[in-house]
């Protein structure tokens, strides 16, 4: 079974401090991505990345940026955190052409940020 | 662009009945994918099933089945024989085929209550 680990399932940060969620998945996936997931707005996403040191913008990339320095990992940072950003963020992945794969989710992190 | 529209915010059923979960889609990509996931309370998504655009067959996939309409746009998901353990939220999500991006489109999502 495919495996996505999160870092962390809760967090609690303070306005201004620089923040890394952390992704790791075990099967070789060449997509990954992060999703800001609020009730009522579903699942946003905030950046993906098709190959190592490949990142593309979603549709909410402002305040966030992202590493991929090695396949299997998947970093989201927030610059300097605001208290706008406490969500839920869920990492994803998936094999390949992301028509025909379904994508395989890590457990989330709910971010809290004072 | 891919939209998703999931109309039901919410969904009640008796355990052992069976639910459908609407889910209706437009995109103009000739080839595409379509997905439906499990949200349990806990958070994470959980992969239930998947129709291809060219697929002839309804997908099933043990008490889940896909009632794929295309002419109608419409890819509903039937849960059989309810379980309390299906309470959860359901996303329905789309994704382009060859040639297309990598991003998949996620509707807002039905939550389903299922009473014993």
């Amino acid at each position: 079974d495919v495996k996505v680990t999160q870092s962390s399932r809760y967090l609690v940060k303070r306005t201004g401090e620089k923040v890394f969620l952390e992704c790791v998945q075990d099967m070789d996936h060449e997509n990954m991505f992060w999703y800001r997931q609020d009730p009522g707005l579903g699942l946003r996403l905030i950046y993906f990345s098709y190959d190592v040191k490949m990142k593309e913008k979603g549709d909410i990339p402002e305040g966030y940026s992202v590493s991929r320095e090695k396949k299997e990992r998947f970093s989201l940072i927030l610059e300097s955190a605001s208290t706008n950003q406490t969500s839920m963020y869920l990492c994803a992945s998936s094999e390949g052409q992301a028509g025909y794969q379904p994508q395989h989710f890590g457990d989330g992190t709910r971010l809290s940020i004072l | 662009a891919q939209k998703i529209t999931q109309t039901q915010p919410g969904m009640f059923v008796q355990e052992k009945e069976a639910v459908t979960l609407d889910c209706t889609y437009d995109t103009s990509d000739p080839s595409y994918g379509l997905f439906w996931y499990k949200q349990p309370s806990s958070g994470e998504m959980i992969f239930l099933i998947y129709q291809g655009s060219y697929d002839q067959q309804n997908a099933t996939e043990g008490r889940y089945s896909l009632n794929f309409q295309k002419a109608r746009k419409s890819a509903n998901l039937v849960i059989s024989a309810s379980q309390l353990g299906d309470s959860a939220m359901y996303f329905c999500a789309m994704s382009p085929g060859p040639g297309g991006s990598y991003i998949p489109t996620f509707g807002r999502g039905t939550s389903l209550i299922v009473h014993p």
